[in-house]
């Protein structure tokens, strides 16, 4: 079965500054995706990057980019320039990409609470 | 709107009732899930849907839980006889999927939650 472990339950930053979240999981599959997922206070869940398995380059969306080390399955997160409103429940996601019965949906970590500093 | 819709937002009921708790997925997305959240935990898969199959009810912590999805649309999740330990957030998501969404984005979209609260 696939695990994801998320190692900091609550990281803090300064506004402007950047942080990095860590997330390492566990699979035998090959190909997959991965996610980092945002939980503000109103409980929705906001996709904030993916990644696919098979690309070696590291997926970037605007202030946010992933560090990817697949011999190492390893998932980090790197916010720069943090801004009041990124402060949230930050959620790392693996899924398999393919169907191959039973539930494929996404497996979490148990999450990173980010708080920012004025 | 056009994204996943559920309700409702907040349910507070006592120990023994039972709760129903609806989901409205995005039109067209044929797969739908169910998560619990309880407080300070990650999302714990429940049921999984996906077109007309059977469901994926492995999640399913007791037998007091169960869901159905009519025509492949709107869902529902039913807590008989509800305990002060099925307190948590219930998120429903949805996803675009088929027997060949390989290259798709893979995406799960989710709703609110519904927050339920056993007294």
């Amino acid at each position: 079965a696939q695990t994801v472990t998320q190692s900091q339950p609550e990281m803090s930053v300064q506004e402007a500054e950047t942080v990095t979240l860590s997330c390492t999981y566990d699979t035998s599959e090959s190909d997959y995706y991965l996610f980092w997922y945002k939980q503000p206070p109103s409980r929705q869940m906001i996709l904030v990057i993916r990644q696919e398995a098979y690309k070696q380059q590291n997926a970037t969306e605007n202030r946010f980019s992933v560090n990817f080390q697949k011999a190492a399955k390893s998932f980090s997160l790197k916010i720069s320039d943090s801004q009041l409103g990124d402060a949230a429940m930050y959620f790392c996601a693996y899924r398999r990409t393919y169907s191959g019965g039973g539930a494929d949906g996404l497996t979490f970590g148990k999450g990173t609470h980010l708080i920012i500093q004025p | 709107g056009a994204g996943v819709s559920q309700s409702p937002s907040n349910k507070v009921t006592e120990k023994g009732k039972d709760v129903e708790l609806r989901c409205d997925p995005i039109s067209g997305h044929t797969a739908l899930y169910w998560y619990r959240q309880s407080l300070g935990q990650g999302l714990e898969f429940l049921i999984y849907f996906q077109g007309n199959s059977a469901p994926d009810k492995s999640g399913l912590p007791s037998d007091r839980f169960s869901a159905e999805r009519t025509g492949g649309s709107v869902s529902t999740l039913t807590i008989q006889r509800t305990q002060q330990e099925d307190s948590a957030v219930y998120l429903c998501a949805s996803s675009l999927e088929g027997a060949s969404w390989r290259g798709r984005t893979g995406e799960l979209f989710f709703g609110e939650g519904s927050r339920l609260t056993v007294l």
